[in-house]
């Protein structure tokens, strides 16, 4: 598709169970974000890849919180063990570098609901 | 680290002008934007500030100063579906790479 594709779109799960995240960027985009939105809330930086360098982590809020891109493309969020504070919007964005600047392009975003 | 704030929430009529305000404390600066959120969508871009100044895109302007950490998003001529959130996000670089933070966001209400 023409845009970032995130799925699943809604997630429920029992807490301590373990779930994936997936996020498809725009093709040819070099970087990929994920950021979290708890309810009426701004967007909480999670972990930003960059091309072939070292992702910077430093948004994770535990080590129940991983992030892989595999093959600069597709990213896999994991959030193991999870916990109801753990529910939110997560949105995956990519960008593009256009007009001198990089501009950030959304996904729809993964409603996770812990119970 | 990051310190970005704007007010919650704001009201306004149609047909009005609102100025939503962005303070940030960051190291590394390298770009304000603004992005649009609606209710259960995703944010869309709206603006980009590098240089201190005005710019504008039609009923939408972004203002910088560097020196004052300030940058505010005016909009004109308000129209009901621009009611929505609007996030103030301070680009910095940082251990090599650069990173977007945002605001909590501003929630700006519409009113006929």
């Amino acid at each position: 598709g023409a845009g970032v594709s995130q799925s699943p779109s809604n997630k429920v799960t029992e807490k301590g169970k373990d779930v994936e995240l997936r996020c498809d960027p725009i093709s040819g985009h070099t970087a990929l974000y994920w950021y979290r939105q708890s309810l009426g809330q701004g967007l909480e930086f999670l972990i930003y890849f960059q091309g072939n360098s070292a992702p910077d982590k430093s948004g994770l809020p535990s080590d129940r919180f991983s992030a892989e891109r595999t093959g600069g493309s597709v990213s896999t969020l994991t959030i193991q063990r999870t916990q109801q504070e753990d529910s939110a919007v997560y949105l995956c964005a990519s960008s593009s570098r256009g007009q001198g600047y990089e501009k950030l392009f959304f996904g729809s975003g993964t409603q996770l609901s812990v119970l | 680290g990051q310190n970005i704030d704007q007010p919650t929430e704001m009201t306004a009529t149609e047909g009005a002008i609102v100025q939503i305000n962005c303070t940030y404390q960051t190291s590394g600066f390298n770009g304000l934007f603004w992005y649009q959120q609606h209710a259960g969508e995703a944010p869309t871009f709206l603006s980009y500030n590098v240089l201190d100044g005005l710019e504008e895109k039609g009923r939408f302007s972004s203002f910088l100063s560097r020196s004052k950490g300030y940058s505010y998003l005016l909009l004109k001529e308000l129209q009901m579906k621009d009611s929505a959130s609007y996030l103030c996000a301070v680009r910095a670089h940082q251990t090599g790479a650069n990173n977007l933070f945002f605001g909590t966001g501003t929630r700006l209400t519409v009113i006929p």
